[in-house]
């Protein structure tokens, strides 16, 4: 079983779209995170949620919002899609938080907007 | 965030051991020091942390200087399969992860 699963792996869409991913963690951890790949291979936390409770929103614009329905599943839904959207994004989860916990991250979503 | 230096890239041979410098002259005295990696086309794996001892687990060791503003990850004999981005990363308690540009690994059979 894969611990920390996302879909779809692939997405291509046309600017102006919404679209959503999905992540989900059998792991039975309580802290979930989504994770931004740009072109240039950084790595930038978006969000971090700990039992359905947003802890971390970095600096990402209004049109990402993050739903967690349970402590198992942290979906990220993006509306109005720009071209600057496009990159792979990586759900992760923790016991706790980072600290002194590992994280474990899904094999990501690569997002490309036409 | 406190700040990591790590090499853009390193080589080595197949079945030698690998030493993976990191620096971290700004650590505060709660930070812990973490190494993931990412190979090809995956997302990032957990390999070792550690706060002030040196630590081993299955797939590594981890050395701490003893005034902890340097580290190195020991990939005690390299194969193929660890040819992958190396990243050094300090976390304060309670905070995020910040992945620096890491180290990429190549291997050579």
């Amino acid at each position: 079983d894969t611990a920390v699963s996302q879909t779809p792996k692939y997405l291509v869409t046309q600017m102006g779209n919404d679209k959503s991913i999905k992540c989900e963690q059998n792991l039975g951890h309580d802290t979930m995170y989504w994770y931004k790949q740009d072109s240039k291979k950084f790595l930038k936390i978006m969000f971090s949620y700990n039992n359905k409770e947003l802890i971390i929103n970095e600096t990402v614009p209004n049109r990402f919002s993050p739903k967690s329905p349970d402590k198992a599943h942290l979906n990220l839904h993006i509306n109005s899609l720009e071209l600057g959207d496009s990159a792979v994004y990586f759900c992760a989860s923790s016991s706790h938080g980072p600290t002194n916990e590992k994280l474990f991250f899904g094999s990501g979503t690569q997002l490309s907007v036409l | 965030d406190a700040k990591t230096t790590q090499p853009n890239s390193m080589e080595s041979n197949e079945e030698e051991p690998v030493h993976l410098p990191c620096n971290h002259s700004t650590i505060s005295g709660t930070d812990y020091i973490h190494w993931y990696r990412q190979l090809p086309s995956q997302g990032p794996e957990y390999v070792i942390h550690g706060l002030t001892s040196n630590v081993n687990n299955r797939m590594a060791s981890l050395a701490i200087a003893e005034d902890r503003k340097s580290s190195t990850l020991i990939l005690h004999r390299a194969t193929l399969r660890d040819a992958a981005v190396y990243y050094c990363i300090l976390v304060e308690y309670g905070n995020k992860l910040v992945f620096g540009a890491g180290t990429i690994l190549r291997v050579k059979s």
